[in-house]
């Protein structure tokens, strides 16, 4: 079965620095999304993407972030300042068509922001 | 927030069946219901998804009440490996909605 990539598996940060988590998407995927999951919690929304738009974002998703896929390949998030509370696995996930189709989920990031 | 309601845990024994329901009075008629499982920290993974008929894949089978307001997902003969965390799902069947995850079911395989 296809599968979406994301690198680097973990991330250790300080407070306050930049971090860019990568995703690559399976190939005819039209939709992304990235959710985050903090240790022991639910499995949260954060945005999605379509067309080069931000389709939908939660309240999580403030100034700090943002997504781009620059290259038309790979998806990326990145958190401008990062706080402790950003420390999590952070899961991208893409599908094909928006309509009535399952989405496949990364193996995740896991940042730890020290 | 989740539209759905699960038990927070369950236990089966190998090689038996697992039955895990959900419940979802609220449904409305365009909205599917997707089952997914997390495996420890690994990402969520697509299992079955329904409207209103039964499905059946290689990996398990969805029961929807005819009212749609539960469902139950069957695997048939569960092994270890099936030990994970279960969601149910509803979700809107268009555009790039997104799933809303609750806390889902623990289900244990013991051998």
């Amino acid at each position: 079965e296809p599968e979406v990539t994301q690198t680097p598996s973990h991330q250790v940060t300080q407070m306050g620095q930049e971090v860019i988590l990568r995703c690559v998407p399976i190939s005819n995927h039209l939709y992304f999304y990235w959710y985050r999951q903090i240790l022991g919690q639910k499995v949260e929304f954060l945005v999605s993407f379509y067309n080069n738009e931000i389709s939908e974002k939660s309240e999580i998703f403030d100034d700090q972030f943002s997504v781009e896929r620059p290259d038309g390949s790979n998806f990326t998030l990145k958190i401008r300042s990062t706080k402790l509370e950003d420390s999590a696995m952070y899961f991208c996930a893409t599908t094909q068509q928006g309509t009535n189709e399952k989405l496949f989920f990364g193996s995740g990031t896991q940042l730890s922001v020290l | 927030d989740a539209k759905t309601t699960q038990p927070p845990s369950m236990d089966c024994a190998e090689g038996r069946a697992a039955n895990l329901p959900c419940n979802h009075s609220t449904i409305s008629g365009n909205e599917y219901v997707y089952w997914y499982r997390q495996i420890h920290s690994q990402g969520p993974q697509y299992i079955i998804h329904g409207l209103k008929n039964n499905e059946t894949n290689e990996m398990a089978s969805l029961i929807i009440t005819e009212d749609r307001k539960s469902s139950t997902l069957i695997l048939p003969h569960a092994t270890l490996r099936d030990t994970a965390v279960y969601y149910c799902i509803v979700r809107v069947g268009g555009g790039s909605e997104k799933l809303v995850f609750g806390k889902g079911t623990k289900l244990t395989v013991n051998p």
